[in-house]
């Protein structure tokens, strides 16, 4: 069974900086590109960024190009979510997800709630 | 970026109703579109990729169709298990973007 389990998250000040983590079981993680998606209280999905198998390409949504890092530890079966001078538009509940082949998302995570607020 | 409409934002049914969900790209996807279901207080589940696949375990009253830049999710015979909000994604490019989503509620 396949399980994708965030943490790290928590309440943070403005401009202040967190670490999301994602353990993942039940597949081989280093054959699958993993995803962040967001979602703000009572609102949509928003992705956030994308990493291949090997680190080797890398994406973010412009929200957060320059402030997130995604990152793996493929001997760990963990992903990161590096996350710095955070903003109250940040705040939601953050996925991470297993990335298909194809580019949909095929799994997802519980979500940890991440909070920027002062 | 692709830009995804998705219509209606909200919609009420009755059991046994087919309901029908637009999602409209800015622009062709080629087919590269999911449909997801999330309930209240969980996280997304696929039930459809590729336009029109079914993912294993989604009941067969959930079915997709489309291409270019119109898609749509057909539910028949709605249960009342399958209240909840719908989320269509297109991964033909990056950034990947979702349809602001469908909130479907029993009449």
């Amino acid at each position: 069974e396949v399980q994708l389990v965030e943490s790290g998250g928590g309440l943070v000040q403005p401009g202040r900086s967190l670490k999301l983590s994602c353990l993942a079981s039940g597949f081989t993680f280093s054959n699958y590109g993993m995803n962040w998606i967001r979602q703000a209280p009572g609102k949509g999905l928003e992705w956030v960024a994308s990493i291949s198998s090997s680190s080797s390409y890398i994406y973010y949504a412009d929200t957060v190009k320059g402030r997130f890092t995604i990152s793996r530890d493929n001997a760990k079966n963990t992903l990161y979510l590096q996350m710095t001078s955070l903003r109250s538009e940040d705040t939601a509940l953050y996925y991470c997800a297993r990335h298909s082949y194809y580019g949909y998302n095929r799994d997802w995570g519980q979500g940890v709630m991440v909070t920027v607020s002062s | 970026d692709i830009r995804m409409t998705q219509s209606p934002a909200s919609l009420s049914a009755s059991l046994g109703e087919t309901v029908n969900i637009e999602c409209l790209a800015s622009e062709d996807i080629y087919s590269d579109l999911a449909w997801y279901q999330q309930k209240p207080g969980k996280s997304p589940q696929l039930l459809i990729y590729n336009a029109n696949s079914l993912q294993n375990g989604v009941p067969s009253r959930f079915s997709g169709s489309g291409s270019g830049t119109q898609y749509s999710l057909k539910i028949n015979s709605l249960q009342s298990e399958d209240v909840a909000t719908y989320f269509c994604q297109q991964y033909n490019n990056y950034p990947r973007t979702f349809g602001g989503g469908t909130k479907l509620e029993l009449k």
